[in-house]
């Protein structure tokens, strides 16, 4: 079985500081690994993903993610953030080993506020 | 540009009326998928096709139905809504599966109320 965890409901900073979004993850293969940003009333975009290589994966809007195995951790990080990037961020997993389709596990969600 | 298109964006339905949401893909992808997801919470999966092929998860009630008449549309059907059913519901595709990267790309999502 395969899940994710995210054990911040919300997380609040201000803007121009560095934010972390946690995400821990549980898989009996390999992971693949992924987040995506909902703004309100919208769909769910993709930001990125970590599939195999290099641990650090860089995204979109200066998104990055750092993959660390010995800690079943894909946290979301961004040097400097911007009241924009105020929005509900999913982490998601699947496991390469799952055969079973192509089905992402999603964490509960982290609200994340930017404060001017 | 490529993309996943919902329509209605808003629907609202009586108790018990039969609705159809609406889904199609310019990004001709094999799999689509259909999510409920309610109150900011994690979008739970309800079923999904790969090609013509139907996979329904074990949890989804027999009031959810989906068809695919073909490769760019999906429709989700809810026989009789109840207010529990009220939520916002997510289309996605995915190029293929169960190998490589395919990350999935989501459409807008329909708000679906229930009075």
């Amino acid at each position: 079985a395969q899940s994710v965890a995210q054990p911040e409901d919300q997380v609040n900073v201000a803007e121009g500081n560095p934010l972390t979004v946690k995400c821990t993850y549980s898989v009996s293969g390999n992971p693949y690994l992924f987040w995506y940003v909902q703004y309100p009333n919208r769909g769910l975009q993709f930001l990125l993903k970590y599939i195999t290589g290099d641990n650090l994966v860089k995204g979109s809007y200066g998104f990055e993610a750092e993959f660390n195995k010995s800690q079943t951790s894909f946290h979301l990080k961004k040097p400097s953030a911007l009241v924009s990037d105020s929005a509900l961020y999913f982490c998601a997993v699947r496991d390469m080993n799952n055969n079973a389709g192509n089905m992402l596990t999603f964490g509960g969600g982290t609200r994340l506020m930017v404060k001017p | 540009d490529a993309m996943v298109i919902q329509n209605p964006r808003y629907q609202v339905t009586q108790f018990g009326k039969p609705v159809t949401l609406s889904c199609s893909q310019t990004l001709n992808h094999n799999v689509m998928y259909w999510y409920q997801q309610k109150s900011s919470q994690a979008p739970k999966l309800l079923f999904h096709y790969y090609d013509k092929d139907f996979n329904n998860e074990a949890d989804t009630p027999d009031n959810f139905q989906s068809r695919r008449p073909n490769t760019s549309f999906c429709f989700l059907d809810i026989r009789s809504p109840g207010l529990g059913d009220a939520a916002m519901y997510l289309c996605a595709t995915s190029r293929d599966y169960p190998v490589g990267d395919n990350e999935q790309f989501f459409g807008p999502g329909t708000r679906l109320t229930v009075l």
